[in-house]
């Protein structure tokens, strides 16, 4: 069965400091994998996604993630976080030639 | 590019009526709208899968009679929640994919809250 995990509901850095919201999934074949934010009462924002070729891959206002197949990741990083970047942070995955399935959510907060 | 409007934002309905949400893909041709509900600190629950001039795919427990779709065109799906009751009352998000299925581009999202 498909399926994703964000292990922290809640992720905290200071601002300047780098960020990471972990994702892990489990699929059979090989995933499309994405990354999404939700700002309060409003709907997700894509920032980037995986399909195939160089597992580090770079999306909007500077977050990339890397794809790691042996541990079955995909952790979403900035090396420098943004006060502005806190919101919700969802994962999904989808398989070939099926839907969506998200993971629960990360909230991230950047304190000043 | 890829911007997917919802109408409305929100809105307030008193128990028992229908309230009508439209999906539109303002900036390319949508093949495919997706329809999610998100209940408070949780993640999307896909309800159902629309493809313009077809019947919508229900996903297992959602109730076709009452969460009504039509997609009538590649820029314009519609939800409609027939006879409303409080526990309907969530947020709906729309989403669309063009012919570059492999992502999904979402709406803002409309508030509904049933008294």
């Amino acid at each position: 069965a498909q399926s994703v995990a964000q292990p922290e509901d809640q992720v905290n850095v200071a601002e300047g400091n780098p960020l990471t919201v972990k994702c892990t999934y489990s699929v059979s074949g090989n995933p499309y994998l994405f990354w999404y934010v939700q700002y309060p009462n409003r709907g997700l924002q894509f920032l980037l996604k995986y399909i195939t070729g160089d597992n580090l891959v770079k999306g909007s206002y500077g977050f990339e993630a890397e794809f790691n197949k042996s541990q079955t990741s995909f952790h979403l990083k900035k090396p420098s976080a943004l006060v502005s970047d806190s919101a919700l942070y969802f994962c999904a995955l989808r398989p070939y030639g099926q839907n969506f399935v998200f993971g629960p959510g990360t909230r991230l907060s950047v304190l000043p | 590019g890829a911007v997917v409007s919802q109408h409305p934002s929100w809105v307030i309905c008193k128990s028992g009526t229908s309230v009508k949400i439209e999906c539109r893909s303002l900036d390319f041709q949508a093949t495919t709208m997706f329809w999610y509900r998100q209940f408070p600190k949780q993640s999307l629950m896909l309800m159902a899968t629309s493809n313009e001039g077809s019947k919508a795919t229900y996903e297992q427990g959602v109730e076709k009679d009452k969460f009504l779709i039509n997609h009538a065109s590649l820029t314009l799906s519609t939800l409609t929640v027939t006879s409303a009751h409080p526990e309907d009352s969530s947020f709906y998000i729309c989403s669309a994919a063009g012919t570059e299925t492999d992502t999904q581009y979402f709406g803002p999202g409309t508030r509904l809250t049933v008294l």
